[in-house]
């Protein structure tokens, strides 16, 4: 079955240190989205990309970095810069030429700061 | 731009009781609408859509109506069950620019 893959499921971050999330779709969608999610809020846009090698800043790309080297993977490294890193991140993808379709999202990863 | 307001939560429903969570949009062009459903620990999947006016989604008997002249997609469901315990959120996409924009998400609880 076609679907987005998020890994980790939890992962833990010390001070100073960056961690990548990893997310990996077999979907053949060309846009993918990376979103945070803190408790008892709704999400909000971190980056997205529209095609290979290219991707824009969202809402709060302050302390995040993304890269888009294959149209299946677009990880998110959560850099020391990132001060309150502790959230829920989810990824998604859609079909990018048809504006009005939805996207489909990961089983997310929880991060948490030790 | 574009934006969704939904009502504010939580809400708590015993089971069997009829579910109306409020949805309204402001948009330019003609987006298309949806709810997602998150369960706890979960990312967020797509329950139903519509894509023009008077349009009808429905899943799992949920159902949500396009209605263009009041601007809204509420979501309702007339017989909720102990398994419909999530957060709901609405969306919209393809107004301005190619953007999807989610309401804030309303938490619902239902009791046996």
């Amino acid at each position: 079955d076609g679907g987005i893959t998020q890994s980790p499921k939890y992962l833990f971050r010390k001070e100073g240190q960056n961690v990548t999330l990893s997310c990996e779709q077999n979907l053949n969608h060309d846009a993918m989205y990376w979103y945070r999610q803190d408790p008892g809020q709704g999400l909000r846009l971190i980056y997205y990309s529209q095609i290979v090698n290219d991707f824009q800043k969202g809402d709060i790309a302050e302390g995040y970095s993304v890269s888009r080297e294959k149209k299946e993977s677009f990880p998110l490294t959560v850099t020391s810069a990132q001060k309150n890193p502790t959230a829920f991140y989810l990824c998604a993808s859609s079909i990018a030429e048809y504006s009005n379709q939805p996207q489909h999202f990961g089983d997310g990863t929880r991060l948490s700061i030790l | 731009g574009d934006s969704v307001t939904q009502m504010e939560g939580p809400v708590t429903l015993s089971e069997e009781a009829c579910l109306t969570i409020n949805c309204t949009y402001t948009a330019t062009g003609y987006p298309s609408l949806f709810w997602y459903v998150q369960y706890p620990g979960e990312g967020l999947q797509l329950l139903l859509k519509a894509t023009k006016a008077d349009d009808k989604g429905s899943n799992k008997g949920f159902e949500a109506t396009y209605r263009k002249e009041t601007t809204s997609f509420h979501l309702e469901k007339g017989s909720v069950q102990v398994s419909d315990s999530a957060v709901y959120f609405c969306a919209l996409r393809g107004g301005q620019g190619n953007d999807m924009r989610f309401g804030a998400g309303t938490r619902l609880t239902v009791k046996p």
